[in-house]
């Protein structure tokens, strides 16, 4: 029954690491997001694909890979962590491209603890 | 635009009213939304409204807008414990409606 699913739900790893999270919708939506949640809860979008397109790329490392395999699932690969990434990622999802009312549906979080 | 501004906390007793705040940049916004977090979960659409609309009731939820002064508002008549959560203004970009330009949150404690 879950809407929009991540995991892992914690994630604690070593700075230098690659690790990844993943993420999957079952709303049959077309779009879907990365976003990070740093410690005083301040939410910023990532990336955005829509069909597996990516269109929504804000300026991260380029560190950060997202993967969209199919229109189901986005995944956010990071490669040699450092501790500044530490924060929640959530993944979101929602149904139009870009007219009108777009509600988006987000996931629980992953909570990135890099030491 | 980029500067979605929201007070970061807020205490109430439980009964009273509760009014979240939130300024924000576009005029040409078409929907600002209200998201709510609690604790450990991720945001859930709490509720939305159209930029031709001044006022939007939604059972204890109240949404105001004031497009002059760009300013919305969301009022949580009869609040409870369960309403101690963060709440987040939401508007999208001009260029992009699916970027979202989140406010900070505001925390809302419920006292009993």
């Amino acid at each position: 029954d879950t809407a929009v699913s991540q995991t892992p739900k914690y994630l604690v790893t070593q700075m230098g690491n690659d690790k990844s999270i993943k993420c999957e919708q079952n709303l049959g939506h077309d779009t879907m997001y990365w976003y990070k949640q740093d410690s005083k809860k301040f939410l910023k979008i990532m990336f955005s694909y829509n069909n597996k397109e990516l269109i929504i790329n804000e300026t991260v490392p380029n560190r950060f890979s997202p993967k969209s395999p199919d229109k189901a699932h986005l995944n956010l690969h990071i490669n040699s962590l450092e501790l500044g990434d530490s924060a929640v990622y959530f993944c979101a999802s929602s149904r139009a491209s870009g007219q009108g009312i777009d509600t988006q549906y987000f996931g629980p979080g992953t909570r990135l603890t890099v030491l | 635009g980029e500067d979605v501004e929201q007070s970061l906390f807020l205490s109430v007793r439980e009964g009273d009213s509760s009014v979240i705040n939130c300024t924000y940049t576009d005029s040409s916004s078409t929907y600002l939304y209200w998201y709510k977090q609690e604790p450990g979960a991720g945001l859930q659409l709490l509720t939305y409204i159209f930029s031709n609309m001044d006022m939007k009731q939604d059972q204890r939820l109240t949404v105001l807008l004031n497009k002059k002064d760009k300013h919305l508002s969301l009022r949580i008549a009869d609040t409870q414990t369960g309403d101690s959560a963060i709440y987040f203004c939401a508007e999208p970009s001009r260029y992009n409606f699916n970027k979202f330009y989140f406010g900070s949150g505001t925390k809302l404690n419920v006292k009993p």
